[in-house]
């Protein structure tokens, strides 16, 4: 049975940092890897998908790494500001074929003026 | 501007009462997914469709929801009786063709007194 980490659960960083948010995977088998924003009492944003076949994905000042491999995908977040602040998920799908995805329980950072 | 949307947004009922939550999914996308989040199990997968065909519903209690899609631009989540933990949010989101990119619609914040 798939189970996706996140660590850490909680992180608070001031305006301008570089971060990195972790995500592992228990089953290498998978299709495709999502990172997803949720704001609070909000639905869920994506931000980057990459497929299996792909090491990275870029949007702005985001990007996501995947090493199939390790089991390990990480969020980069380049100067980061107030309005990154949320909480950010990561999710693995396509074990067996199928479309479903795999949480994890998120990363909730904040980011202080 | 393509985007799944879901009413109603908040729903206050008491036990016993039966729920009804729809979704009208990105038009095109060939899947539909029900979630649930709650802070404890954070995001869980309830059932999906494909094509509005049934694939899995392993996550849901099979005594009182149910799920269908009777057509491309309607699904439908039931809870009949429902339950104090049944209080949640639920999410649909509907997936596409290509690469499986799951959009998220706003929510479905659940009340059950």
């Amino acid at each position: 049975k798939q189970e996706v980490t996140q660590i850490p659960a909680a992180l608070s960083v001031p305006e301008g940092e570089n971060l990195v948010l972790n995500c592992s995977f228990t089953d290498s088998a998978i299709y495709n890897l999502q990172w997803f924003r949720q704001d609070p009492g909000k639905g869920l944003t994506s931000l980057l998908l990459i497929q299996s076949s792909q090491r990275e994905q870029t949007s702005g000042r985001l990007n996501a790494s995947l090493d199939k491999s390790s089991g390990r995908s990480t969020l980069y977040i380049a100067a980061s500001q107030p309005g990154d602040s949320a909480t950010y998920l990561c999710a693995v799908g396509g074990q067996g074929g199928s479309e479903k995805l795999v949480f994890g329980k998120g990363t909730k950072l904040t980011v202080n003026p | 501007d393509a985007r799944v949307t879901q009413t109603p947004r908040h729903k206050v009922t008491e036990m016993g009462q039966e729920v009804t939550m729809r979704c009208q999914p990105i038009l095109g996308h060939n899947t539909v997914f029900w979630y649930r989040q709650t802070m404890m199990q954070g995001l869980e997968l309830l059932a999906y469709f494909r094509n509005r065909a049934p694939l899995d519903d392993s996550g849901m209690p099979k005594d009182r929801f149910s799920a269908e899609m009777p057509d491309a631009t309607l699904a439908t989540l039931k809870i009949q009786p429902s339950e104090p933990r049944d209080s949640a949010v639920y999410f649909c989101a509907s997936g596409d063709r290509v690469y499986n990119e799951q959009f998220f619609g706003p929510g479905t914040r659940l009340t059950v007194l």
